[in-house]
């Protein structure tokens, strides 16, 4: 079966540049999260996207934008970088009247330098 | 607010071992529930979930939770743990209000001995 794909897996940057990690949901689903996971730390939910318009947000940093496109991927655009954002973070897909049932991509590793 | 607590960091069994896996929840209503699973340097992939119903949720790999609403309990279960077993695992509520996002808990770490 098809499960959520994130891009890149892996990123090192610099501090103060900027970053772009995309996700892709499984077929047929039209909401997407995001989570940032810190090292030991548990997912700390960011934003959401139904339906190509924002449903919810966390705790995002004013440094990082997102949206959904009308194919429903997602990127997750981060400007800034501080130490502070390496992180796995987290992309995951479900369908309308399923939204709890959330499916979680493999991630993308930030690392900031 | 809601909150997930998971009150053992790090557990460590054998092989062939019975598991419990401890969760508590704080939440307002009756809650949506799930465990995840997250080996090293991978993502998170779910075990099993309680909505509503039957309080004993089977789940994928031989797990299975119960939900208590007494003891705010949602322990994770397995009668008999395999290495590959050996993971972080983590408790999640669904969050209150007009929102989707899911609560997790701190996550226990797993170490399987031969």
């Amino acid at each position: 079966a098809a499960g959520v794909i994130q891009s890149p897996r892996h990123l090192i940057k610099e501090k103060r540049e900027t970053a772009t990690l995309k996700c892709y949901p499984i077929p047929r689903h039209d909401t997407v999260y995001w989570y940032q996971q810190g090292p030991g730390q548990d997912p700390q939910f960011l934003i959401s996207f139904y339906e190509k318009m924002q449903s919810d947000k966390g705790s995002i940093p004013d440094r990082f934008s997102a949206q959904q496109f009308s194919d429903y991927h997602s990127e997750l655009n981060m400007s800034s970088l501080e130490l502070g954002d390496s992180a796995l973070y987290f992309c995951a897909s479900s369908m309308t009247g399923r939204s709890y049932e959330q499916y979680f991509g493999p991630g993308t590793r930030l690392t900031v330098t | 607010a809601q909150s997930v607590t998971q009150p053992d960091i790090h557990i460590t069994v054998s092989e062939g071992a019975s598991l419990e896996l401890r969760c508590n929840y704080s939440y307002g209503a009756t809650p949506y529930l799930f465990w995840y699973v997250q080996s090293p340097g991978q993502g998170l992939q779910l075990l099993l979930k309680y909505f509503s119903g039957d309080t004993l949720v089977q789940g994928i790999k031989g797990f299975e939770a119960e939900f208590k609403r007494s003891q705010s309990s949602f322990n994770l279960r397995k009668p008999s743990v395999h290495w590959s077993d050996a993971a972080e695992y983590f408790c999640a509520v669904g969050a209150l209000g007009n929102t989707d996002k899911l609560i997790f808990g701190t996550g226990t770490r797993l170490q399987v001995f031969p």
